[in-house]
């Protein structure tokens, strides 16, 4: 079973653009992971926030965390082609559960 | 430095047949992964090994699934005899922490049951 449930679906956006992918979970959690999957560079970690951290940046991504709403969200500033992939969301509670994932395509 | 490393990266077989994973995970990574990525989804863990000790294996089907990891380095998953719905992408992890932070995923291996 998945925790997460990433929203949207899927995103297209022309390059240059800023690109906001929503997690939504359930129950309490240790930490909140972001993953990207994408044919060349399968699946990358991007970034972990921890339950008592509320923002965190890391280049060109900003990740927000609100635990009392169970949510967070992926900025990703400024797209280029390159970041066209899959976005995934997991929490960490006793274990790593991963959402669906949420589709970005980016159109040069 | 060399990345987890799997094989083969594509299998078909014909259901009732038994198929294998190998992976090698980052040299000095204690914690070893195994997970399943069906389409359009979220990788799923299937077992997870500290050394050689399997910590986690609630979520393997242990009918058919089973793992090793002897030596506390290159892990197997075997699948005995593999059913249609078992067609999927077999993904195995490393870190080198113990709580499953910033884990790194080798390529997976691409299994497709007849």
């Amino acid at each position: 079973s998945q925790q997460g449930e990433e929203d949207p679906q899927a995103l297209s956006i022309q390059e240059g653009e800023n690109a906001t992918m929503n997690c939504s979970y359930k129950t309490s959690i240790n930490n909140l992971q972001w993953y990207r999957q994408n044919s060349g560079r399968g699946l990358v970690h991007l970034i972990l926030i921890r339950s008592n951290e509320r923002e965190k940046h890391s280049g060109r991504l900003r990740v927000t965390l609100d635990t009392s709403k169970k949510s967070s969200s992926l900025l990703i500033t400024a797209s280029r082609a390159a970041d066209t992939a899959s976005y995934f969301c997991a929490t960490l509670g006793n274990k790593l559960v991963f959402g669906a994932g949420t589709i970005l395509r980016v159109k040069s | 430095e060399a990345g987890v490393v799997q094989s083969p990266r594509y299998k078909i077989i014909e259901k009732k047949q038994p198929v294998a994973f190998w992976c090698n995970p980052i040299s000095g990574h204690n914690t070893l992964y195994w997970y399943l990525q069906n389409l359009g989804q979220g990788p799923e863990l299937l077992i997870r090994y500290e050394n050689e000790e399997a910590v986690d294996d609630s979520q393997l089907p242990k009918d058919r699934f089973s793992a090793e990891r002897l030596k506390g380095v290159d892990s197997t998953l075997k699948i005995q005899p593999a059913e249609l719905g078992d067609s999927a992408v077999y993904l195995c992890a490393s870190s080198p922490t113990r709580n499953y932070n910033e884990q790194f995923f080798g390529p997976g291996t691409r299994l497709t049951v007849l």
